[in-house]
């Protein structure tokens, strides 16, 4: 029973494509996150949403466009890839906006090639 | 961006030792996190304190909150091989996000 699942598990592409990762979560929560973990295991926050509404917009390149089409999938689509794109992306969720326990998913890690 | 440095950053030792992990920040967090990350695997939640002080207790692992909430330790005792794992703390703003320190690599060896 798997709480927040994100696929693929690892993507491999060329510099200069366009690429989703998909994650569920099946724990009813309302918020969900996208964070990026970089080589160095820095594990920072790119977007989050409620009841798939935007909340959280990090300082991120505008290649990077966040999905939901339902509070229990928020996708990420990555346009025109870059090799500093490189990294394990995670999503998690949250029961509630001001709810302090994340639930993370196993991680997708991209490889820009 | 609100920045928590972790030291140390790796730190390797024998079973059965002792070791603490430091969260430090010049921010004032509304709470603060602990997290364990195994290889492979997303981050799952240690603990979480809120209160200027706190002291919290989960098995061989004793959390801190400091008195000025701005940081936190993470001390285990007798480690075990199943300790192994990256540790991150996260602190939380008043609007509730998070920003995660930069991580203590732990390896302990049989």
């Amino acid at each position: 029973d798997t709480a927040v699942s994100q696929t693929p598990k690892y993507l491999v592409t060329q510099m200069g494509n366009d690429k989703s990762i998909k994650c569920e979560q099946n724990l009813g929560h309302d918020t969900m996150y996208w964070y990026k973990q970089d080589s160095k295991k820095f594990l920072k926050i790119m977007f989050s949403y409620n009841n798939k509404e935007l909340i959280i917009n990090e300082t991120v390149p505008n290649r990077f466009s966040p999905k939901s089409p339902d509070k229990a999938h928020l996708n990420l689509h990555i346009n025109s890839l870059e090799l500093g794109d490189s990294a394990v992306y995670f999503c998690a969720s949250s029961p509630l906006v001001s709810s302090d326990t994340q639930y993370f998913g196993p991680g997708t890690r991209l490889t820009v090639l | 961006t609100q920045l928590l440095e972790q030291s140390p950053q790796f730190l390797s030792i024998q079973e059965g030792e002792n070791l603490t992990v430091y969260c430090n920040s010049s921010s004032v967090f509304s709470s603060l996190q602990w997290y364990r990350q195994e290889p492979g695997e997303g981050p799952v939640l240690l603990v979480t304190v809120v209160t200027g002080g706190e002291v919290k207790k989960l098995k061989r692992l004793t959390f801190q909150f400091g008195d000025a909430r701005k940081d936190s330790s993470l001390h285990i005792t007798a480690a075990q091989t199943g300790d192994t794992g990256l540790y991150l703390c996260a602190g939380a703003n008043t609007g509730n996000q998070f920003y995660f320190g930069t991580g203590t690599s732990l390896t302990v060896i049989p």
